[in-house]
């Protein structure tokens, strides 16, 4: 596609469920990031691929989160036990191997009750 | 840790006006910087960016500049409009992530 797609565009979850999120980047984009914003914040990295391989993952607050991005394209951010304090935007970013910029998914909207 | 941080957090001024957004950092390592607009529960827009061996871009009424010997970059709206209403946010780029501020909220009057 043209850009980074999503999904969901939301996604409520109870406390305690696990819920996964979808990242399809550009097609052919090598680097792949994943960021957390919360309300009124800047976005906040949690991790970032590289081809399938994940080269750091520093960002992820806990071991509650999980991300893969098996075939080098698809990546799925993972969120298990989920609690409050995940609530949050969750953007997805994808770049050619030349850095020129990045380009922003419109992000998923978690809202944890 | 690497922090952005960015002034005003908000800001309103009438139709017409030229305006700055100002972004510094606490370390002036190279990098690449990011200028950002995100609308109300979207994504992340680029603007501009400027590349490490860059001192400013323009496009169109948006002009950005980066000094990197004081570790700021500033973000100059001409003749602003109600559609420039949005968040602005300035990036860091390197060692493979971006560090964001925390943003500034523009509004426009018509």
């Amino acid at each position: 596609g043209a850009g980074v797609s999503q999904s969901p565009r939301y996604k409520v979850a109870k406390r305690g469920q696990d819920v996964a999120l979808r990242c399809d980047p550009i097609s052919g984009h090598v680097s792949l990031f994943w960021y957390q914003q919360a309300l009124g914040q800047g976005p906040e990295f949690l991790t970032y691929f590289q081809n399938e391989a994940q080269l750091d993952k520093s960002g992820l607050p806990s071991d509650r989160f999980f991300a893969e991005r098996p075939e080098g394209s698809v990546s799925t951010l993972k969120i298990q036990r989920t609690q409050q304090e995940d609530s949050a935007v969750y953007l997805c970013a994808s770049s050619s191997r030349d850095f020129y910029g990045y380009t922003f998914g419109s992000g998923t909207r978690l809202t944890v009750v | 840790k690497q922090e952005v941080t960015q002034i005003p957090a908000a800001l309103s001024v009438p139709e017409g006006e030229n305006l700055v957004l100002n972004c510094s950092f606490t370390d002036s390592a190279i990098y690449n910087l990011q200028w950002f607009r995100q609308d109300p529960g979207k994504g992340l827009t680029s603007l501009l960016l400027i590349q490490s061996s860059q001192r400013e871009q323009t496009s169109g009424r948006l002009n950005a500049s980066l000094d990197k010997s004081s570790g700021r970059s500033t973000l100059y709206i001409a003749a602003s409009q109600p559609g420039d209403s949005a968040t602005y946010l300035c990036a860091k780029y390197n060692f493979n992530k971006f560090y964001f501020g925390s943003g500034t909220k523009l509004n426009v009057k018509p």
